[in-house]
């Protein structure tokens, strides 16, 4: 019954791959997120969403288009993938204004 | 400037001594703030949202300065436990929907 979950927890893929990370959250909450924490241990939001409805977007290359099929699920796309993506993403969702639930994280490794 | 600055430490502190965190924050515009935990390899976990009239939880203490946009993290009685990484968390945007900024964190270190 995790409240926050993410697949796959870890992720190693050659540069110029595309590849997709999974977020699910049964908190019932109407805002999730994406973010990134690079190997300075720098954690940066990346997008938000509520309700299905992209609110945030941060300076992040096009090459990430995250999906919201439902309030449920927020899916990161990475098209082209190249080193610089190596970090770790975690998603995390709220219920407005509360607390952030982050999920265990995604260990992306570009080869 | 950065949004959002902490010293990244590492604070090397004896089991049962009484450790202190700050942090300062840019945007003067900021309404909501909190301390994140998080531990090696793990996601960031809410430890506690801070209040302009200053809170407590426990051995835990949080202080809001907005005059100085500085905010606070007392840690008394520490534990080996308490050794982490502590975020300093930023509302910036206000409303719904809102990313928080974080600090790069302050490594704790409690030593036996």
């Amino acid at each position: 019954d995790t409240a926050v979950s993410q697949t796959p927890k870890y992720l190693v893929t050659q540069m110029g791959n595309d590849k997709s990370i999974k977020c699910e959250q049964n908190l019932g909450h109407d805002t999730m997120y994406w973010y990134k924490q690079d190997s300075k241990k720098f954690l940066k939001i990346m997008f938000s969403y509520n309700n299905k409805e992209l609110i945030i977007n941060e300076t992040v290359p096009n090459r990430f288009s995250p999906k919201s099929p439902d309030k449920a699920h927020l899916n990161l796309h990475i098209n082209s993938l190249e080193l610089g993506d190596s970090a770790v993403y975690f998603c995390a969702s709220s219920s407005r204004g509360n607390e952030q639930f982050f999920g265990p994280g995604t260990r992306l490794t570009v080869l | 400037r950065k949004e959002v600055e902490q010293d990244p430490g590492p604070f090397n502190v004896p089991e049962g001594a009484t450790v202190a965190f700050n942090c300062t924050y840019s945007n003067s515009a900021s309404q909501s703030f909190f301390w994140y935990r998080q531990d090696c390899r793990k996601e960031p976990k809410l430890l506690m949202s801070v209040y302009s009239s200053g809170n407590e939880d426990g051995r835990f203490t949080a202080q809001l300065n907005r005059a100085s946009q500085y905010i606070s993290l007392l840690i008394r009685d520490s534990k080996l436990s308490d050794s982490a990484t502590y975020l300093c968390v930023v509302n910036i945007r206000g409303g719904g929907a809102d990313g928080l900024t974080f600090g790069k964190g302050t490594h704790l270190i409690i030593q036996p």
